[in-house]
């Protein structure tokens, strides 16, 4: 029972457009969402966090919207860069748990 | 500030060997998770530890698997014996909260 879910496994997209990562879940305990980024050959690098608290959270290129009725949230990087290019997770966690639950990870092409 | 360490990068063993793998978390930081990570899969725990304590180990496979943290620092996890489905990514974190946790490069393990 995959609690959270990355549906696309990869996503190409121009250099200089916006790119929009989704990530659902389904338990409605999950209080605490993250955007890890993953480089072949290392590990996963923290992107950006939201609490559920928010429904948007902006760093730079990089916005996170939660949308907790859908039990939805999507990450845009605006405008993607070839540094871009990695695979993103998606994590929750909830109840004041350190246990994060991940996705699968979404694959992103950033094409020149 | 140095990252999270581990070694080796690279193991490469035959089923049925033993095999140990070794974490040095950030600095200061008090909780250190061991993962593991198949291929185009999100991080899955194994442990979790708080200090020296293993206060979250439900996921370990415990009649092959062991680990511990010595004076609450470094963090050593076992396998014995190897089998041919542990073939994966072994990847060690730590954090000083709940929200946000470091990654180190991981262990690919293939067991032949």
């Amino acid at each position: 029972d995959q609690q959270v879910k990355q549906n696309s496994p990869s996503l190409s997209v121009q250099e200089g457009r916006i790119s929009i990562l989704n990530c659902d879940y389904t338990n409605s305990m999950f209080d605490y969402f993250l955007w890890y980024k993953k480089y072949p050959a290392e590990g996963p690098t923290f992107l950006i966090s939201i609490s559920s608290i928010k429904d948007k959270n902006e760093d730079g290129r990089f916005t996170v919207f939660l949308n907790k009725s859908a039990k939805h949230l999507s990450l845009h990087i605006v405008p993607s860069q070839p540094g871009d290019s990695a695979v993103y997770f998606c994590a929750a966690s909830g109840d004041s748990n350190y246990q994060l639950i991940w996705g699968a990870g979404t694959k992103l092409i950033i094409k020149p | 500030e140095a990252g999270v360490v581990q070694s080796p990068r690279y193991k490469i063993i035959e089923k049925k060997q033993p095999v140990a793998f070794w974490c040095n978390p950030i600095s200061g930081h008090n909780t250190l998770y061991w993962y593991l990570q198949n291929l185009g899969q999100g991080p899955e725990l194994l442990i979790r530890y708080e200090n020296e304590e293993a206060v979250d180990d439900s996921q370990l496979p415990k009649d092959r698997f062991s680990a511990e943290r010595l004076k609450g620092v470094d963090s050593t996890l076992k396998i014995q014996p190897a089998e041919l489905g542990d073939s994966a990514v072994y990847l060690c974190a730590s954090s000083l909260t709940r929200n946000e946790q470091f990654f180190g490069p991981g262990t690919r393990l293939t067991v032949l």
